[in-house]
């Protein structure tokens, strides 16, 4: 059984507030990792597929970096805005699979 | 549309009824997945298809639950005799390859069992 682990499970920033999620998976038979951003009645998101570890990717206000070795991954949004409010979601995969496994996600409120 | 469209998008049933979702991936795309999704938890895998062929059934929870893609396009998730721990939302997820990287989900099927 893989165990992807994220925290916080919810938080609650005021808006222009910076933040940061984790996220914590299996460090052997890496092949990807992936981060949703996932709204209320409405599909997941792609934000970022990350491969290579050291990988950082940046999406606007959004940003993620990529440890393979030790098994974690950040995402950061700068100057969070009341439209950041979603569940961000990482999954992982590993060699042997296609399907990916999913964190139980991050509950970002962000307040006016 | 272009993306994943599921149908459904919310369903109740009352317990002991079967029934079925269906999943209009993208085009073209080569695989698809089931997940399920518990209230509080993680997506969680159910099945996958490469084409017409379910290449991978190890998340089905019982043999109530059965996914079939009969001409490698649209599938259909059936559950039968549905319990209340069947309650969840269903999101059907497509990727142009054969692996998972880069797949596009659906905006779910939400099933409520009373």
């Amino acid at each position: 059984i893989l165990n992807v682990e994220q925290s916080p499970q919810s938080l609650h920033v005021q808006e222009g507030d910076s933040t940061n999620f984790t996220c914590s998976f299996p460090s052997s038979n890496f092949y990807a990792l992936h981060w949703y951003r996932w709204e209320t009645a409405k599909s997941p998101e792609a934000l970022f597929v990350m491969t290579l570890n050291g990988d950082e990717k940046k999406k606007g206000r959004i940003s993620a970096t990529l440890n393979t070795k030790e098994g974690y991954s950040y995402l950061y949004i700068k100057g969070s805005q009341p439209e950041d409010s979603a569940t961000y979601l990482c999954a992982f995969m590993d060699t042997g699979r296609r399907a990916l496994t999913f964190g139980s996600g991050t509950r970002l409120q962000v307040q006016p | 549309g272009a993306g994943v469209s599921q149908s459904p998008r919310y369903k109740v049933a009352k317990r002991g009824q079967d029934v079925a979702l269906r999943c209009d991936p993208i085009s073209g795309h080569v695989s698809l997945f089931w997940y399920q999704q518990a209230l509080g938890q993680g997506p969680e895998f159910l099945t996958y298809f490469q084409n017409e062929a379910q290449l991978d059934k190890s998340g089905l929870p019982s043999d109530r639950f059965f996914a079939e893609r009969p001409e490698g396009s649209v599938s259909t998730l059936k559950i039968q005799r549905t319990q209340q721990e069947d309650s969840a939302v269903y999101l059907c997820a497509s990727s142009l390859g054969a692996q998972g990287t880069g797949a596009f989900f659906g905006q779910g099927t939400r099933l409520t069992v009373v």
